[in-house]
C-alpha cells in the first residue's frame, strides 16, 4: 500500500497570502487529520475529517480551514498567512472506525515559510 | 490541555533502558506513542485503550493507569535504531469527537 502523500513538500510564501497545502491519505482510510508542528509547541492537532465532515478541530483560528473530498483526499488551508504559521504541516490517515482507536499514519509533511 | 512527557532529554548508551512519562490533567480514553526521527514523520508505536487493550509493536511495552491518568513507554535493550523524539498523543473523549493532543516530546540519543 501506498503510504499518506502530501504535496507540496516545500512552499515559501509571503505575509498575507494564502496557501492550500494537499493530503492524499492511504487507499481505504476515511480519516484524515492535520497537524502543525513546529520547535516550540510541537505537534498541535489542528482538525480531523471523516467522510467529508469535520468531526473535531482544534484550538487554531478561523484562518485555517480544510477540507475533505468524496476519495478522502484532503485539503488545508490557510488564509492572510502570519509569520508565525511558519512551520511543519502533517497529515495522518487512519482506518475506518474509532479514531482514537486506531494508529495514525503520518505523511511527510509541508515545510512552510512564510517571509 | 497538552500532557505532560518527562523527562524532556535522555541520553542512553546501547543496551541501556529508559522509560518516559505521559501525564494528563484530564480522565484518558486513549494513550498513543509515536517517534519521529529528525526530518522524518511520526511513526506508529502503541495505543493504550481504557479498560486494558493495546495495540502496538512486540518490541515496544507501555503501560497506562486510568485511575492516574498516566502512561509509560519502556524502552529496554536500546539501539541505536531508537534514537529520536518520542511523542504521547492523549484522546480524552473518545468515540466519534476524538482528537489526538500531543506532548512537547521527549528527545532520546543512544550512543555507541
Amino acid at each position: 500500500k501506498a503510504g499518506v502523500t502530501q504535496t507540496p513538500r516545500y512552499l515559501i510564501k509571503t505575509r498575507g497570502q494564502q496557501v492550500t497545502l494537499s493530503c492524499s491519505p492511504i487507499s481505504g482510510h476515511r480519516s484524515v487529520s492535520w497537524y502543525q508542528q513546529t520547535p516550540g509547541q510541537g505537534l498541535q492537532f489542528l482538525f480531523e475529517y471523516f467522510s467529508e465532515t469535520q468531526r473535531n478541530k482544534g484550538n487554531f483560528p478561523g484562518r485555517f480551514s480544510g477540507r475533505q473530498f468524496s476519495n478522502s483526499r484532503s485539503e488545508m488551508n490557510v488564509s492572510t498567512l502570519e509569520l508565525g504559521d511558519s512551520a511543519l504541516y502533517l497529515c495522518a490517515s487512519s482506518s475506518p472506525g474509532l479514531a482514537g482507536s486506531n494508529e495514525q499514519f503520518f505523511g511527510p509533511g509541508t515545510r512552510l515559510t512564510v517571509l | 490541555q497538552q500532557p505532560v512527557q518527562s523527562p524532556q532529554a535522555v541520553i542512553l548508551r546501547e543496551g541501556e533502558d529508559a522509560v518516559i512519562n505521559c501525564s494528563s490533567s484530564k480522565a484518558l480514553y486513549s494513550v498513543h506513542w509515536y517517534r519521529q526521527k529528525h526530518g522524518e514523520a511520526p511513526v506508529f508505536l502503541m495505543i493504550l485503550l481504557k479498560g486494558g487493550e493495546q495495540k502496538g509493536h512486540e518490541k515496544i511495552s507501555a503501560s497506562f493507569n486510568e485511575k492516574k491518568q498516566q502512561s509509560s513507554l519502556y524502552l529496554t535493550a536500546s539501539q541505536l535504531s531508537y534514537s529520536g523524539t518520542y511523542f504521547c498523543g492523549t484522546d480524552n473523549s473518545g468515540g466519534s469527537n476524538y482528537k489526538l493532543t500531543f506532548g512537547k516530546g521527549t528527545l532520546l540519543t543512544v550512543n555507541p
